[in-house]
């Protein structure tokens, strides 16, 4: 399974796009990406996940670059309820590894 | 909506007792897993059940044990709790054949060995 990297933390201004990076070099062909997030105090939330296309739902957009080996989620109106650790997942089974994450704390 | 309910929010327990945590889920899901969160190592896979008494170790089984005699319920023991036990555990469920982000997650455990 593709391990992942994203810095430990991240701040951004209520209002603006938050960018959540994410590297996974070691992506195969049939690993999806998947993002969730943990608001403090409570289990992780799923956000949105991708193969190879770009993708956007209510809560977010997911842009993967053409080699797979990289991603980055968008919030584009970070709010001060976006703070919380994001989680980049990359897997290929029912069983989802959690690395880190990023803290991304949203600020007034 | 899918609920996947945890028996305690806060559990404070001594070194060497049993602790039971439980977790319930309403949405009929064969699978179900336990995680701990701990600071700087994010979510650790501890055990999983893709049936009724069924397990799988996870990442981190070593002085835990799961029991899954109903469906709906999947229960994490620890059979002699220990210090580096204290954390946060997670429960989550999911049906097989659904796409692997669809784990629901339970609101955590918070657990303190004394």
């Amino acid at each position: 399974d593709a391990k992942t990297t994203q810095p430990p933390s991240m701040d951004c201004a209520e209002g603006r796009a938050a960018n959540l990076p994410c590297n996974h070099s070691t992506i195969s062909g049939n690993e999806y990406v998947y993002w969730y997030r943990q608001i403090h105090s409570q289990g992780p939330q799923y956000i949105i996940h991708g193969l190879k296309n770009n993708e956007t739902n209510e809560m977010a957009s997911l842009i993967i670059t053409e080699d797979r080996k990289s991603s980055t989620l968008i919030l584009p109106h970070a709010t001060l309820r976006d703070t919380a650790v994001y989680y980049c997942i990359v897997r290929a089974t029912d069983k989802l590894i959690f690395g880190t994450g990023t803290r991304l704390q949203v600020f007034p | 909506d899918v609920k996947v309910t945890q028996s305690s929010r806060y559990l404070v327990k001594r070194t060497g007792e049993k602790v039971f945590l439980e977790c319930v889920q309403d949405m009929d899901h064969e699978n179900m897993f336990w995680y701990r969160q701990d600071p700087g190592l994010g979510l650790r896979l501890i055990y999983f059940s893709y049936d009724v008494k069924m397990k799988e170790k996870g990442d981190i089984p070593e002085g835990y044990s799961v029991s899954r005699e109903k469906k709906e319920r999947f229960s994490l023991i620890l059979e002699s709790a220990s210090t580096n036990q204290t954390s946060m555990y997670l429960c989550a469920s999911h049906r097989p054949g659904s796409p692997p982000y669809e784990q629901y997650f339970g609101p955590g455990t918070r657990l303190t060995v004394t």
